[in-house]
């Protein structure tokens, strides 16, 4: 099986701009959509992308998702950042032989 | 609108064997390309994927666990039904069941997960 890597936590001040990284360690990124989920304390995850850089409707277009060949990475990137953006991300993936990978999560502070 | 709520016991002994129900409304697991999963997440840490059953039936599984689970559906009671056996402390977390696109395994939405304890 392979692995996701993001990092552990990243902070941001209120109105800047935030990407959080999510390298993939055997096979091609770009192979397989990668989702990414917003977990806020004492909830569900939700989706905040899918399909590499699909927005659900209802979430804000200040959340953006990227592929990187070159690294073999995605990213997820919040722009504007918001107090309530302060969460748990995680980016998700699969595979050919339908094995399902989360990344380790990455917790946002916003201060 | 599409919901799911799991539902099972809180607290489970050592090498007992864990059953837990997904009780689902809003979409039909009969219907083509319907997939429910099983995810779990220790406290404090990260999310595992468990299992995925589909509406033709075909099951997939963690490779790390796939001895100890057993997924299984009731698509007319909209119910998916999970168990692992031989339950471990470790084993302690918050276990969600989540609607699963086949395409992509996307989950969208999730359920607000039950934490099962495992403690003697």
């Amino acid at each position: 099986n392979f692995m996701l890597t993001q990092p552990h936590s990243v902070s941001e001040s209120p109105g800047k701009t935030v990407t959080i990284s999510c390298t993939r360690s055997s096979g091609s990124i770009a192979g397989n959509f990668v989702q990414w989920y917003q977990q806020r304390p004492g909830s569900s995850p939700t989706t905040v992308i899918y399909d590499d850089d699909q927005r659900p409707s209802e979430v804000p277009d200040r959340f953006s998702g990227s592929i990187d060949s070159s690294s073999n990475s995605a990213s997820l990137t919040i722009s504007g950042l918001k107090t309530e953006d302060e969460a748990d991300y995680y980016c998700q993936s699969y595979d050919s032989s339908n094995h399902v990978v989360f990344g380790g999560g990455t917790k946002l502070t916003v201060l | 609108q599409v919901t799911l709520r799991e539902s099972g016991p809180a607290l489970v002994k050592p090498t007992e064997t864990l059953t837990l129900t997904c009780t689902f409304s809003g979409f039909s697991l009969s219907s083509s390309g319907m997939c429910v999963s099983w995810i779990r997440q220790p406290p404090g840490k990260a999310l595992e994927w468990l299992a995925r059953i589909d509406w033709d039936d075909d099951k997939y599984y963690s490779t790390s666990l796939k001895t100890r689970l057993t997924v299984s559906k009731d698509s007319s009671k909209s119910q998916v039904v999970l168990t692992m056996t031989n339950m471990d402390p470790l084993d302690t977390g918050t276990y969600y069941c989540a609607r699963t696109s086949r395409h992509a395994f996307r989950f969208d939405p999730w359920g607000q997960g039950t934490l099962v304890t495992v403690s003697s």
